[in-house]
């Protein structure tokens, strides 16, 4: 595809569950970024991939969340026992490089936990 | 610590009526600041990048300059579809994005 993907779109949930978002970045991108983004605020950085590692994860919020990203590709965010507080809409971004490149998004995965 | 704050938080303006909106930044050196357009239910859309006091980008109805300090997104004579969320990015070197909380633009007809 011509941008970045997000699966699902939506997800509600309920409190104590487990999810997972995936992302599929532009293709020949080798950087990937996850944000969350509260309503009337704007992103806020989670974690950034370079290849399959993850080259920073300092923003995770806490050890409920984690992201893989195996093949240097596609990523996933993991979200165990989901809280009320972690309702917000979750942005991909994708990059031709590292930091400070151009990051180009994906429409997100807004998340509901009831 | 690295902040964005942008102002105004809303700005309502007629079709056809110019006006700026504002992005100052604190980073410890400066690698790029980036402007984005969201439209609602959607992902940031991006605009223009800006790595140099001085540097000014153009794109139809919009212009970005920047300062040392702060960055203009200036637009001129703005239609209803211009309306949207902007925000703006810093980027410090070897560090992440960091975005302000945006500017909502109604343009009315």
């Amino acid at each position: 595809g011509a941008g970045v993907s997000q699966t699902p779109s939506n997800k509600v949930t309920e409190k104590g569950k487990y999810v997972e978002l995936r992302c599929d970045p532009i293709s020949g991108h080798t950087a990937l970024y996850w944000y969350r983004q509260s309503l009337g605020q704007g992103p806020e950085f989670l974690i950034y991939f370079q290849g399959t590692g993850a080259a920073d994860d300092s923003g995770l919020p806490n050890d409920r969340f984690f992201a893989v990203r195996p093949e240097g590709s596609v990523s996933t965010l993991k979200i165990q026992r989901t809280e009320r507080g972690d309702s917000a809409v979750y942005l991909c971004a994708s990059s031709l490089g590292g930091l400070g490149e151009t990051q180009y998004f994906g429409p997100g995965t807004r998340l509901l936990v009831l | 610590e690295d902040q964005v704050t942008q102002s105004p938080e809303a700005l309502r303006l007629q079709e056809g009526e110019s006006s700026s909106l504002n992005c100052s930044y604190t980073v410890s050196g400066l690698r790029g600041l980036f402007w984005y357009r969201q439209d609602p239910g959607k992902g940031p859309e991006f605009l223009f990048t800006l790595y140099s006091a001085g540097e000014e980008k153009e794109k139809e109805r919009l212009k970005a300059t920047l300062t040392k300090k702060e960055s203009f997104l200036h637009i001129t004579a703005p239609k209803p579809e211009d309306s949207a969320t902007y925000l703006c990015a810093a980027n410090n070197y070897g560090q992440n994005f960091v975005f302000g909380p945006g500017t909502r633009l109604s343009v009315l007809p």
